[in-house]
C-alpha cells in the first residue's frame, strides 16, 4: 500500500492563479481531509469527506473548494489564489465515523503565493 | 472558539533525560485524544488515540495518559535520545462532531546529544 499519496510537493503560485492539490490513499477509508499548517499554529482542518459525494467545512474553509467523486481522491481546489494561502497543506484520512481512529498524513504540498 | 492548550511550546533537555508535556481541552462530550509525532521535513505520524478516563497507552520509552474530566493528557517521555526529537500534537474531536479533529500547535522537542 502506498498509503496517502500527495501531489505536487512544491508549488508557487502568483496571485489571482487558481490551482488544485491532489490528493489519494489506496486503504480504502471513507474519510478524508484536508488542513493547512502555519508556523506558530496547530494543522487547521479546511475541509473533510465522509464518503463519495459527502463534503463538509472545517474551520478555515474560505477560498478552498473540494470534492469527492471517487473514496480514493479528494482534491482540494483553490480558484484564486491569495498571499494568506501560502501554508504547508496536508491531505490524511482514516476510517469513517471511528473517532479512535488515527489519521494517516500525505507528505504534504508546500505553496507559495507570490 | 475551541482550543486545544499544548506546554511548553519547546523544550531543550539533554539525551537521557524525561520529559513530558501537557495537552489540555475542553472537558464535555468528550470522543477522542490524539498524540502525534513530527519530525521536520516527514508527516505527522500517530503515536496513541485514547477514548477512556484513565487510558495510558504506552509504547516504548513514550506513554500517554489520559483525563476525560478535567480536560488533560499528559505525554511521556524516559530517557529521552536525541531521535526522539520532535513537534509532538495533541487533537481532540469537539463535542458536535467526531468528524473534525482540531490541534493543538505543538510542543518542539530537541534531544541534545
Amino acid at each position: 500500500n502506498a498509503g496517502v499519496t500527495q501531489t505536487p510537493k512544491f508549488q508557487v503560485l502568483k496571485t489571482g492563479q487558481s490551482m488544485t492539490l491532489q490528493c489519494a490513499q489506496d486503504m480504502n477509508h471513507e474519510y478524508m481531509s484536508w488542513y493547512r499548517q502555519d508556523p506558530g499554529m496547530g494543522l487547521r482542518l479546511i475541509h473533510y469527506s465522509v464518503g463519495a459525494g459527502i463534503t463538509d467545512q472545517g474551520e478555515v474553509p474560505n477560498g478552498y473548494n473540494v470534492s469527492r467523486s471517487t473514496t480514493e481522491d479528494f482534491p482540494l481546489r483553490l480558484l484564486s489564489a491569495a498571499p494568506s494561502q501560502t501554508s504547508v497543506y496536508f491531505c490524511a484520512s482514516r476510517l469513517w465515523d471511528k473517532a479512535n481512529e488515527k489519521l494517516f498524513f500525505g507528505s504534504g504540498t508546500q505553496l507559495s503565493v507570490l | 472558539i475551541l482550543n486545544v492548550e499544548q506546554s511548553p511550546q519547546s523544550l531543550h533537555v539533554q539525551e537521557g533525560d524525561s520529559t513530558n508535556f501537557t495537552c489540555s481541552f475542553p472537558s464535555s462530550n468528550f470522543y477522542a485524544l490524539h498524540w502525534y509525532r513530527w519530525e521536520t521535513a516527514k508527516s505527522p505520524e500517530a503515536l496513541f488515540v485514547m477514548t477512556l478516563n484513565g487510558d495510558e497507552k504506552k509504547k516504548g520509552r513514550i506513554s500517554a495518559t489520559l483525563n476525560t474530566k478535567e480536560g488533560y493528557s499528559y505525554l511521556y517521555i524516559k530517557g529521552s535520545q536525541p531521535e526522539d526529537s520532535a513537534t509532538y500534537l495533541c487533537a481532540f474531536n469537539p463535542p458536535d462532531s467526531s468528524y473534525k479533529l482540531i490541534f493543538g500547535s505543538g510542543t518542539r522537542l530537541l534531544v541534545r546529544p
